[in-house]
């Protein structure tokens, strides 16, 4: 079974402070993603990496980054935590085009 | 851009039958799946079906694909409570051949007695 585990299922963050949620995958695959999930608007994406040190932004990357330094880890990076980024965060990876998903990090901010 | 679209809110009873639709606006889309998503957990991807099928059966869910109308239905059989849950529906593989899917905004699935 695939599994893709995230570092913390809740996180509380003061405004200003630089946030990092890690996401791990086990089956050395090539894609991973990051998302961001609230009420009403479903899935967004918001960066994707398909190879070690790539990195594409997706469709909401301002006020994120991202860091792949590892082929297993992909990092998502709030250089200065606001309280619209509290989100449901969602990682997922892929070989090809099923994606598999870790089980979210609940970020307030406050 | 590909558009997926889905209704929010579903209600029924417990033991009848349950259908999510979903609508797609890129008819070239290759891989159309269901995902799953239980409170306060991630998505599990739950079945999927390929635009050459127009069927897929796996216990409980039927998938069904009407590719002329670009419309995808998820039917589960004897709905039970476990069933609760928010579902989405995801379609990749659209023009340009992208193996990011697009989701629809997920489809809440409310089981009562």
């Amino acid at each position: 079974d695939v599994k893709v585990t995230q570092s913390s299922r809740y996180l509380v963050k003061r405004t200003g402070e630089k946030v990092f949620l890690e996401c791990v995958q086990d089956m050395d695959h090539e894609n991973m993603f990051w998302y961001r999930q609230d009420p009403g608007l479903g899935l967004r994406l918001i960066y994707f990496s398909y190879d070690v040190k790539m990195k594409e932004k997706g469709d909401i990357p301002e006020g994120y980054s991202v860091s792949r330094e590892k082929k297993e880890r992909f990092s998502l990076i709030l250089e200065s935590a606001s309280t619209n980024q509290t989100s449901m965060y969602l990682c997922a990876s892929s070989a090809s085009y099923e994606q598999y998903f870790g089980p979210g990090t609940r970020l307030t901010v406050t | 851009g590909e558009d997926v679209e889905q209704s929010l809110f579903l209600s029924v009873r417990e033991g009848d039958s349950s259908v999510i639709n979903c609508t797609y606006t890129d008819s070239s889309s290759t891989y159309l799946y269901w995902y799953k998503q239980e409170p306060g957990a991630g998505l599990q991807l739950l079945t999927y079906i390929f635009s050459n099928m127009d069927m897929k059966q796996d216990q409980r869910l039927t998938v069904l694909l009407n590719k002329k109308d670009k419309h995808l239905s998820l039917r589960i059989a004897d709905t039970q409570t476990g069933d609760s849950a928010i579902y989405f529906c995801a379609v990749i593989g659209g023009q340009g051949g992208s193996y990011i899917p697009t989701f629809g905004r997920g489809t809440s699935l409310i089981v009562h007695p």
